[in-house]
């Protein structure tokens, strides 16, 4: 049972280059979503998507960009990176929305842009 | 806007005291709110989950309780381990917008002493 499954866990990033963050999640669940979590900010949601087709942003999206054409993915791409967007990223996914609904979240992708 | 306070923001116990977290929030009118579990370096772990409805939740040493009305929940770790040190994270899950998102505290970090 692999959960949810973020590849890289690392990576380094000149400013100005490209990314795309991977996120899988095996458990059928209709919601995902993006957080980045910073010293001393907490976590932050930055998008989040409710299922195949359709996503939203967050608090933090600028410069972030998201599709969902799939149940199991939800790919974070970075456009252009800049040195604030050196982070710890987090992806969550979760089945429904409401009261029993349970988040869990894949092991984080740690990122330097520099 | 919902906002979630973790006070206090660093604890230090010897191995077998109990554990003691404390979580507020500023709005009663929630989903469901959750404890996390995260390591050092690593990715969150789900501990335990509340329905808006509930008072309490058990497993194993850990009970957490929620009084919605005073926007309060207490995690409870009984006879701490060494293993036991991490941070901890509530997050509560806001039905104020259609998604219903998380919104997390700043945490606790626990260390406990041999």
């Amino acid at each position: 049972n692999a959960g949810v499954t973020q590849t890289p866990k690392f990576q380094v990033l000149k400013t100005g280059q490209s990314m795309t963050l991977q996120c899988a999640q095996d458990m059928n669940h209709e919601y995902m979503s993006w957080y980045r979590q910073d010293p001393g900010m907490g976590l932050r949601l930055i998008h989040y998507s409710v299922g195949a087709g359709i996503t939203d942003q967050g608090e933090v999206p600028n410069g972030y960009n998201v599709s969902r054409s799939t149940t199991e993915d939800f790919p974070l791409r970075l456009l252009s990176a800049a040195p604030s967007q050196t982070s710890v990223y987090f992806c969550a996914s979760s089945l429904t929305q409401g009261a029993n609904t349970e988040a869990f979240f894949g092991q984080g992708t740690r990122l330097t842009v520099v | 806007k919902q906002e979630v306070t973790q006070i206090p923001a660093a604890l230090s116990v010897p191995e077998g005291e109990n554990l003691v977290l404390n979580c507020s929030f500023t709005d009663s009118a929630i989903y469901n709110l959750q404890w996390f579990r995260q390591d050092p370096g690593k990715g969150l772990t789900s501990l335990l989950l509340i329905q808006s409805s509930q008072r309490e939740q058990t497993s194993g040493r850990l009970n957490a309780s929620l009084d919605k009305s005073s926007g309060r929940s207490t995690l409870y770790i009984a006879a701490s381990q060494p293993g036991d040190s991490a941070t901890y994270l509530c997050a509560v899950r806001d039905p104020t917008d259609s998604w219903g998102k998380l919104q997390f505290g700043a945490g606790t970090q626990v260390v406990v002493t041999p």
